[in-house]
């Protein structure tokens, strides 16, 4: 079974700072899943990736496949950057099936 | 083309009483994903179904809880005599092939008292 850990826990930044989130899993993995969900509980699905980087307005998503890690970039953070950011990881061959996912990262933008 | 959608968004239910939370998928999307996110803690894998198949059930609990996505209409995860520790919320997300990117729903809350 794979084990998901995300770096930081919670993280408090202020506007403008550039983000980082981190993740690392255990066992190889088809596909990662980074997911974005706001105090109001809903669930974003904001990259899907194998290889290399991804890129989306302010979000820049990157992954090492022989490190076994990933991570979450925000540019120019905003207060409506706020959220709870999940990494998950599939299994090998899998998709969204059998998806295990670290715990989340509490992150607050403050103005 | 309209998201996941997920109804009831919120549902109380009495110990000992059925819950039926439904999702349905993007147009186009015969891939369905349930994920439970109980309080304090991450979400959880429950089943992944196609079109009338169940294709993997690893998440499931084994007694009361039962998933379906018939032909027609929506998928359908059914809870039976429910206690206060399914109390959590029901994601499903859906995807138009299995290793194409899954989108969710806003998910159902549901409460056991």
């Amino acid at each position: 079974k794979n084990e998901v850990e995300q770096s930081p826990q919670n993280l408090t930044a202020q506007e403008g700072e550039f983000i980082t989130i981190n993740c690392s899993y255990s066992v190889g993995i088809s596909a990662l899943h980074w997911l974005q969900q706001h105090p109001g509980g809903g669930i974003v699905s904001l990259f899907m990736l194998s290889s290399g980087k991804k890129k989306h307005g302010r979000l820049i998503a990157t992954i090492n496949i022989q490190e076994k890690h990933s991570s979450l970039h925000i540019t120019a953070s905003h207060p409506r950057d706020s959220a709870v950011y999940i990494c998950a990881v599939g299994p090998s061959g899998g998709g969204a099936d059998g998806l295990t996912f670290g715990k989340g990262t509490h992150l607050i933008i403050q103005p | 083309n309209a998201g996941v959608m997920q109804n009831p968004r919120h549902l109380v239910r009495r110990r000992g009483q059925e819950a039926r939370l439904r999702c349905s998928p993007m147009k186009g999307h015969s891939h369905v994903y349930w994920y439970r996110q109980l309080p304090e803690e991450g979400l959880k894998f429950m089943v992944y179904l196609q079109k009338e198949n169940i294709i993997d059930e690893s998440g499931m609990p084994k007694e009361r809880f039962s998933a379906e996505f018939p032909k027609e209409g929506p998928s359908i995860l059914r809870i039976q005599q429910v206690v206060r520790g399914d109390s959590a919320a029901y994601f499903c997300a859906s995807s138009p092939a299995l290793q194409e990117r899954a989108f969710f729903g806003q998910g159902t809350r549901l409460t056991v008292v």
